[in-house]
């Protein structure tokens, strides 16, 4: 079974400084895709960055970044120039590339993070 | 506004009690989805529907059932509830298979007393 680590159930950054949360995955699958969806007070789950397993290139999207080291299993956000807006619940979660797994969304507990003025 | 609308926004009932969210996804989308989301749990895919017919099946407890009508919106039907079943329900909705965007509404939290 996949399960998805993040280690860090808290943070916190001062605004227009950069902070990078942390993800682990654990999967015998060769193909899947890895995403970091946001959770604001709104409740509402926001995609932030999707990226394909096969492609070596991180997925870039604005200020937001992952480093992707698949031989680690690792999946990382990073996030420059942070901005207030971007306080929220971060999470970052697994989906398996097979018919029976569409999507299938496997989720980590979840990062806070806070953006301080 | 991701253009999924789930209603109610929230619901108190009582344990044993039968009680029904509705999720309708974006114009032109043929897939939902329905997710948990509770404090112990953390988030979990229950199942998936497209075009009408199921066609993933996660952690869905036997008492839940979904379907999906030809106008394409769904139903989450959660039954004999219990006070473990509190917790904020999710809708998405993606054009295709699942493996690109999925589109989440809002949720309806539900209170199970």
């Amino acid at each position: 079974a996949q399960t998805v680590t993040q280690s860090q159930p808290e943070m916190s950054v001062q605004e227009a400084e950069t902070v990078t949360l942390s993800c682990t995955y654990d999967t015998s699958e060769s193909n899947y895709y890895l995403f970091w969806y946001k959770q604001p007070p709104s409740r509402q789950m926001i995609l932030v960055i999707r990226q394909e397993a096969y492609k070596q290139q991180n997925a870039t999207e604005n200020r937001f970044s992952v480093n992707f080291q698949k031989a680690a299993k690792s999946f990382s956000l990073k996030i420059s120039d942070s901005q207030l807006g971007d306080t929220a619940m971060y999470f970052c979660a697994f989906m398996k590339e097979d018919g029976g797994s569409q999507g299938n969304l496997i989720f980590g507990k979840g990062t806070k993070l806070s953006v301080k003025p | 506004d991701s253009g999924v609308t789930q209603t109610p926004k929230h619901l108190i009932t009582a344990t044993g009690q039968r009680v029904t969210l509705r999720c309708s996804p974006r114009s032109g989308d043929l897939s939902v989805y329905w997710y948990q989301q509770s404090l112990d749990q953390g988030l979990q895919f229950l199942i998936q529907y497209y075009n009408g017919e199921e066609r993933a099946k996660g952690n869905i407890l036997e008492r839940f059932s979904a379907q999906q009508f030809p106008d394409l919106h769904s139903e989450l039907n959660l039954s004999s509830l219990e006070l473990g079943d509190s917790a904020l329900y999710f809708c998405a909705s993606s054009a295709g298979r699942g493996y690109e965007k999925l589109f989440f509404g809002s949720g309806t939290q539900l209170s199970v007393l």
